[in-house]
């Protein structure tokens, strides 16, 4: 079974500095995984993905993850945060090797940028 | 707009009434799938289908789900018998089945359907 554990509910940022914000997965194949904002009461925005290739992946709004296998990690990164940033952010993992298209989202965390 | 649509956005109904949902993907997807989101959780997975074939249900779609994608096109959900443990928001998603020679794309959202049952 796949699963996706985003170990930190909330995470807090200085605007300026740079955040990251953690997801970890478990899969029996090779991961696709995937990276979604939600801002209030909206439906999920693409950031980014991994399928294959470069572990360092970039994607919209300056956000960018890189892909660790050895420590099936697929954390979130951006340089400099935002006021605009803060929404909730899922991680999101599909086993490859599971002949299924579902994916498996993790609970969420939620982004607070302190001006 | 060219995104994934859904209707209605809100939908208030009495425990026991049916309801259903509607979302029309972006036009050239031929994937469609149907999550649940409650509130302080990740979307789950109910339902997939490629073109106008349900390939795929999870086991949190009871007997009082049913979702069509009749032509291929837009796609409904149907609630049977609401219950109190309904009430969610429903998100519908597309993708296309394949892109630059990968079989898997990702799913663009739509704003999804909020479900509260009284």
């Amino acid at each position: 079974a796949q699963s996706v554990a985003q170990p930190e509910d909330q995470v807090n940022v200085a605007e300026g500095n740079p955040l990251t914000v953690k997801c970890t997965y478990s899969v029996s194949g090779n991961p696709y995984l995937f990276w979604y904002v939600q801002y209030p009461n909206r439906g999920l925005q693409f950031l980014l993905k991994y399928i294959t290739g470069d572990n360092l992946v970039k994607g919209s709004y300056g956000f960018e993850a890189e892909f660790n296998k050895s420590q099936t990690s697929f954390h979130l990164k951006k340089p400099s945060a935002l006021v605009s940033d803060p929404a909730l952010y899922f991680c999101a993992v599909r086993d490859s090797g599971a002949g299924s298209y579902q994916l498996t989202f993790g609970k969420g965390t939620k982004l607070s940028v302190i001006p | 707009d060219t995104g994934v649509s859904q209707d209605p956005r809100h939908k208030i109904t009495k425990r026991g009434q049916n309801v259903t949902f509607r979302c029309d993907p972006i036009s050239e997807h031929n994937r469609l799938y149907w999550y649940r989101q409650t509130l302080g959780q990740g979307p789950e997975f109910l339902t997939y289908f490629q073109n106008e074939a349900q390939l795929e249900k999870s086991r949190l779609l009871s007997d009082r789900f049913s979702a069509e994608r009749p032509k291929g096109s837009f796609s409904t959900l149907e609630i049977q018998r609401t219950e109190q443990g309904d009430s969610a928001m429903y998100l519908c998603a597309s993708s296309l089945a394949r892109q630059g020679g990968l079989y898997y794309t990702e799913a663009f959202f739509g704003q999804g359907t909020r479900l509260t049952v009284v």
